[in-house]
């Protein structure tokens, strides 16, 4: 079964920091997608990356990195000098397919409540 | 470009009452979704239509929950009767095609709280 784990629950850190993010996912599909989304106290989920199976690659925007590694089924995410306006709950997530390929359903971890102090 | 609506943004409903949430998609595209958020979890899926069709609904609690896209656009989600452990966010999201690995956008969500 599809399952995300994200074991931090809270993290809290002061500004400038350098903070990763876990993320460890179960799938049994070849094909599949991962992403993070940022949750801010309005509710609203932000997008902030989608990373395909077969793109091993990591990805750097800006103050953010992420590290994607098949062989330990994980996809951390890494903020640089953080700032106070990077509070927020981050969610990994999962998109598994079907055998119609109706997918782009997302599994979501448990989230992990990031907070940056001045 | 207009993101993902929903209303009402917050509600306090009596335990056996009913509420309605409505959701306007991002413009053009086909694929909604609603997804339920309890406080301190991540969000799970509850409906996903393609246009006015359900693809998925395996995660609706059918006794009390509904949902309609009747003219393949906006989206109503009911509860009746609410119980208490139906306290939570209900997002609304939408992707512009079906399939796995394409982006999903979410509206800020309905918060309810059932008293």
């Amino acid at each position: 079964a599809q399952k995300v784990t994200q074991a931090q629950t809270e993290i809290s850190v002061v500004e400038k920091e350098d903070v990763t993010l876990d993320c460890v996912y179960e799938t049994r599909d070849t094909t599949y997608y991962l992403f993070w989304y940022k949750q801010p106290p309005s509710g609203e989920l932000v997008f902030l990356i989608r990373r395909n199976s077969f793109d091993e690659q990591n990805e750097i925007s800006g103050r953010y990195s992420w590290n994607f590694q098949k062989s330990t089924s994980s996809f951390n995410f890494t903020i640089t000098a953080s700032q106070v306006v990077d509070s927020a709950v981050y969610f990994c997530a999962l998109s598994e397919t079907d055998i119609y390929n109706q997918g782009g359903k997302l599994i979501f971890g448990q989230g992990t409540e990031l907070s940056v102090k001045p | 470009e207009a993101g993902v609506a929903q209303s009402p943004r917050y509600k306090i409903i009596e335990k056996r009452q009913s509420v309605a949430f409505w959701c306007n998609p991002i413009s053009g595209h086909a694929t909604l979704y609603w997804y339920q958020q309890i406080l301190g979890q991540g969000p799970k899926l509850l409906i996903q239509f393609q246009n006015n069709g359900v693809v998925d609904d395996s995660q609706l609690p059918k006794d009390r929950f509904s949902a309609e896209r009747l003219k393949g656009v906006d989206s109503t989600l009911k509860i009746q009767p609410a119980k208490l452990e139906d306290s939570a966010v209900y997002l609304c999201a939408s992707s512009s095609v079906l399939g796995t690995g394409n982006t999903i956008y979410f509206g800020e969500g309905s918060w309810l709280t059932v008293v």
